[in-house]
């Protein structure tokens, strides 16, 4: 069975500073992967998407993703932190079958200092 | 504008009544699916439907159930025999199965007094 693992609950950073999220995966096969945001009460919005067409994945306001399959992990990164980045993180795990279900890991709040 | 809605955003309800919530998309999306967010615990899948007519549990189905009588729609009833029903519920829905995309909508937050 496939799970995720989100180490931490909860990251703070500086604005301006490296955002790091980690997200390890177990899978019997090449999965595919995802990271979702959550703002406060609302639903998740997608953010990237790896399908194995490549590795590093770029996904929407400057969030990317590296799939590293020796670590069995996908971890979130962003260069430079911004205040709207707060917010919860999930990374999801699917396997790349016809009724594979996604399964998605904890968690992060990411809150972000002035 | 092509969405999913979640009506209604609060829901109180009294213990032992059974309450239903509403998700509908206007995508075009074969697959819908419904989860419960507790703080701490992620997402864990209730139930899940890949075809009109047609819908499997997922991990948490017990005191649950849906129907999938039109594409659109995906109602999820919580009964009393839920034993602890307060939490976030969000509806998604994708073209197809799990491998696409899922979109989201507003969630809808239950509390049970």
């Amino acid at each position: 069975a496939q799970s995720v693992t989100q180490l931490g609950s909860h990251v703070s950073v500086s604005e301006g500073a490296l955002v790091l999220l980690r997200c390890n995966y177990s899978s019997s096969v090449p999965p595919y992967l995802f990271w979702y945001v959550q703002y406060p009460n609302q639903g998740l919005q997608l953010l990237l998407k790896y399908t194995s067409a490549a590795t590093l994945v770029k996904g929407i306001n400057g969030f990317e993703a590296e799939f590293k399959k020796s670590e069995t992990s996908f971890h979130l990164t962003k260069p430079s932190a911004h205040m709207s980045d707060a917010a919860e993180y999930f990374c999801a795990v699917s396997d790349p079958g016809a009724n594979s279900k996604l399964t998605f890991g904890k968690g992060i709040t990411l809150s972000v200092r002035p | 504008d092509g969405g999913i809605t979640q009506s209604p955003k609060y829901l109180f309800r009294k213990e032992g009544q059974n309450v239903t919530l509403s998700c509908e998309q206007n995508l075009n999306h074969d697959a819908m699916y419904w989860y419960r967010q507790d703080p701490g615990q992620g997402l864990r899948l209730i139930y899940y439907s890949q075809i009109v007519n047609d819908f499997q549990k997922g991990d948490i189905a017990e005191g649950y159930s849906v129907s999938r009588e039109k594409k659109e729609s995906f109602p999820l009833t919580v009964t009393s025999a839920q034993k602890n029903p307060t939490a976030f519920y969000l509806c998604a829905s994708s073209v197809q199965g799990t491998n696409d995309e899922q979109f989201f909508g507003p969630g809808t937050r239950l509390t049970v007094l």
